[in-house]
């Protein structure tokens, strides 16, 4: 079964330093999408980044770098310089493949990232 | 840049009471989805809807639940007779289908507190 693993329940950072946040996962697919979504204490959910499995280069959005390794099944996001805005819940996501009509994604228990002035 | 549109925002409701949660897709979009998010707690699927129809469901999404596309633009979530336990988070999302990394687009959330 896929399943999305974030071990980090709570991350601390300094503004303007860089913050990695760590996310593994599991399928057997060889086909599948990887997302990263912040969710403010407002409650929405806001799309960061994407990577394809197929992708050769790591994705990058602005401040946002995907470390996508592959073998390791690892998709740990990178903010860089972070800012006092970059304080909210932050979640790994997977697609799973094209299985049908149903394009459903898993996601990871969060990481709460906090950014101290 | 299109939106999803979720209705409304917070509701507080009666346990046993029914409720209906609205969404308005993005127009072009073909797949649609309910997610639930109880407070500080992992994003839950429910269900997924396609061609009219439920493609996949939860094991939470029992027959307490019940999706509708009633008129070609709305997309609802009702909750027949809500449990202390509903209480949570609940997006709607949708998505073309494609492979795009944008293709899923989330509303807002409506916070459904169930007393």
């Amino acid at each position: 079964a896929q399943k999305i693993t974030q071990t980090q329940p709570g991350m601390f950072v300094q503004e303007k330093e860089a913050v990695t946040l760590d996310c593994t996962y599991d399928t057997s697919d060889q086909s599948y999408g990887l997302f990263w979504y912040k969710q403010p204490s407002s409650g929405e959910m806001i799309f960061l980044i994407y990577q394809g499995s197929y992708d050769e280069q790591n994705a990058t959005e602005g401040r946002y770098s995907l470390n996508f390794q592959k073998a390791r099944k690892s998709a740990n996001l990178v903010i860089s310089a972070s800012q006092l805005g970059d304080s909210a819940m932050y979640f790994c996501a997977m697609r799973e493949a094209n299985a049908g009509n149903n394009r459903k994604l898993i996601w990871g228990l969060g990481t709460s990232l906090a950014v101290n002035p | 840049e299109p939106e999803v549109t979720q209705t409304p925002s917070h509701q507080v409701t009666q346990m046993g009471q029914e409720v209906i949660l609205r969404c308005v897709p993005i127009s072009n979009h073909l797949y649609f989805y309910w997610y639930r998010q109880i407070l500080g707690q992992k994003v839950e699927f429910l269900v997924s809807f396609y061609n009219n129809e439920i493609s996949e469901k939860s094991e939470i999404f029992d027959d307490q639940f019940s999706v509708e596309r009633p008129d070609g633009s709305n997309f609802t979530l009702k909750i027949r007779s809500t449990k202390l336990e509903d209480s949570a988070m609940y997006f709607c999302a949708s998505t073309s289908g494609g492979t795009s990394p944008h293709g899923y687009t989330f509303g807002s959330g409506t916070r459904l507190t169930v007393v």
